[in-house]
């Protein structure tokens, strides 16, 4: 699979790859975090999220995994398909009464079959 | 289950003019952000609003004001528009003490 350790704002992958897709956040005290999906022309869409108290968590082909030490996120797509290319961003939210998002650099994740 | 709506979805408008944006929250949802995403960039924040009060406010000039309804629909307000309000303003919904926001498809709009 494809995997990258920095930050990168392109990434492509054959179909089939695993890809790894990495986000560094800001605030050391955000408690929450998500990644957003988001094809051309179309508004985020919720892909997953976690919460500051664990270190992974696992939904369908999507892996996200936290490292507080580093303020590091990643994303991982196993079996990674034409359909998933988009733009992929992670977001924290700083205030845990639940208000601003502050999203990353995106990442532009191009599948080719 | 109706998601977020926005209206409208394309807007053209010149420098000087007012605009405004409209948006439905997801059905149970009673909190609506506002941010907007210039080409290339990722979405910034511009206010929240809640109980049609303003919760929170981001790094944008007094041009950018916003409305709640009771009816938890939301409206966006920029007067004096320049020409780099040319973005996607993007409408997201979400629950109270839910920090999970979902986003609609976004209204283009575009200052010549």
């Amino acid at each position: 699979g494809e995997s990258v350790g920095l930050h990168l704002p392109t990434l492509s992958v054959q179909e089939g790859d695993n890809s790894i897709i990495n986000c560094a956040y800001s605030n050391s005290a955000s408690d929450y975090f998500i990644w957003y999906k988001q094809e051309s022309g179309k508004g985020p869409q919720f892909i997953i999220d976690i919460r500051s108290n664990m270190d992974k968590r696992q939904g369908q082909r999507v892996t996200v995994l936290l490292n507080k030490t580093v303020k590091h996120l990643s994303l991982q797509i196993a079996a990674t398909q034409p359909g998933d290319s988009a733009v992929y961003f992670c977001a924290e939210s700083p205030n845990q009464a639940g208000t601003a998002l502050i999203f990353g650099k995106g990442t532009t994740l191009s599948v080719s079959s | 289950d109706a998601g977020v709506t926005q209206s409208p979805t394309h807007l053209i408008k010149t420098r000087g003019q007012q605009v405004t944006l409209r948006c439905s929250p997801k059905s149970g949802h009673d909190t609506v952000s506002w941010y907007q995403q210039a080409l290339g960039q990722g979405p910034q924040f511009i206010f929240q609003y809640y109980e049609e009060e303003e919760r929170q406010r981001g790094n944008f000039p007094d041009r950018f004001s916003g409305h709640q309804f009771p009816n938890y629909s939301s409206e966006l307000n920029v007067n004096a528009l320049l020409l780099g309000d040319s973005a996607l303003y993007l409408c997201a919904s979400s629950s109270t003490g839910v920090e999970t926001q979902y986003f609609g498809p976004g209204t283009r709009l575009l200052v010549l």
